[in-house]
């Protein structure tokens, strides 16, 4: 019940479309959702938060889409750009711990040219 | 603000001996959160120390360990290592609110066991 998953593994997208990664929960007690960039060789990124009272929040290119029935989650990365190659991991935290999040496995973005 | 600092980045040791990771949070957070992050289990929360006090704890065992001081600077310790535990140890820091979710990470310790 603590499991957060992920999908897809990888993507691939041309430069300018869009990447759409989804993140899926079980646990009711979650109530924060960040979503984090990781480069190799570097620790992962705060990128952009969302809580289960608002359904989207945007962020420059970066928007997260939260369905709180259907207890799915989602980035979306408009116009992407050869920069945005990473590892994307969702997270999710349970309501009065701040600090313990459960992770997703990950989603390997390549963005060509 | 300096970001979230960890020391050493590489470290190599053998199997059964022991190893301290160190993290020094951004000033001004008082929460430190430590993560392991390995190709076959990813990113998983080990524990979470708050005031110098552990506040949260993951399903790891109990050679994992680790203390906060009062500058809010924190260690881990893992006592008699196994192959297995060699991973990226993350730690990372926030205010420590509980509304104050927000976790920063620092670029990690690379730990490997021989």
């Amino acid at each position: 019940q603590q499991q957060v998953k992920q999908s897809p593994q990888s993507l691939i997208v041309q430069k300018g479309g869009i990447s759409i990664i989804n993140c899926a929960y079980e646990n009711t007690a979650f109530d924060y959702f960040p979503w984090y960039q990781q480069f190799p060789g570097k620790g992962p990124a705060l990128l952009i938060a969302i809580r289960p009272d608002v359904s989207e929040k945007k962020e420059g290119r970066f928007t997260i889409s939260f369905n709180k029935s259907a207890k799915q989650f989602s980035l979306h990365i408009m116009d992407s750009q050869p920069g945005d190659s990473a590892t994307y991991f969702c997270a999710a935290g349970p309501t009065g711990t701040a600090s313990k999040l459960t992770f997703g496995t990950g989603t390997r973005l390549q963005v060509t040219l | 603000k300096a970001g979230v600092t960890q020391t050493p980045r590489y470290l190599i040791k053998t199997r059964g001996q022991q190893v301290t990771l160190s993290c020094s949070p951004i000033s001004g957070h008082r929460s430190v959160s430590w993560y392991q992050q390995t190709p076959g289990q990813g990113l998983q929360f080990l524990f979470e120390y708050f005031s110098e006090t552990q506040r949260n704890k993951g399903n790891f065992p109990g050679r994992f360990s680790g203390r906060q001081f009062s500058n809010s600077r924190s260690e881990m310790n893992v006592s008699t290592l196994e192959l297995g535990d060699s991973a990226l140890y993350l730690c990372a820091s926030s205010l420590g609110g509980l509304q104050n979710y927000e976790q920063y990470f620092g670029p990690g310790t690379r730990l490997t066991v021989t």
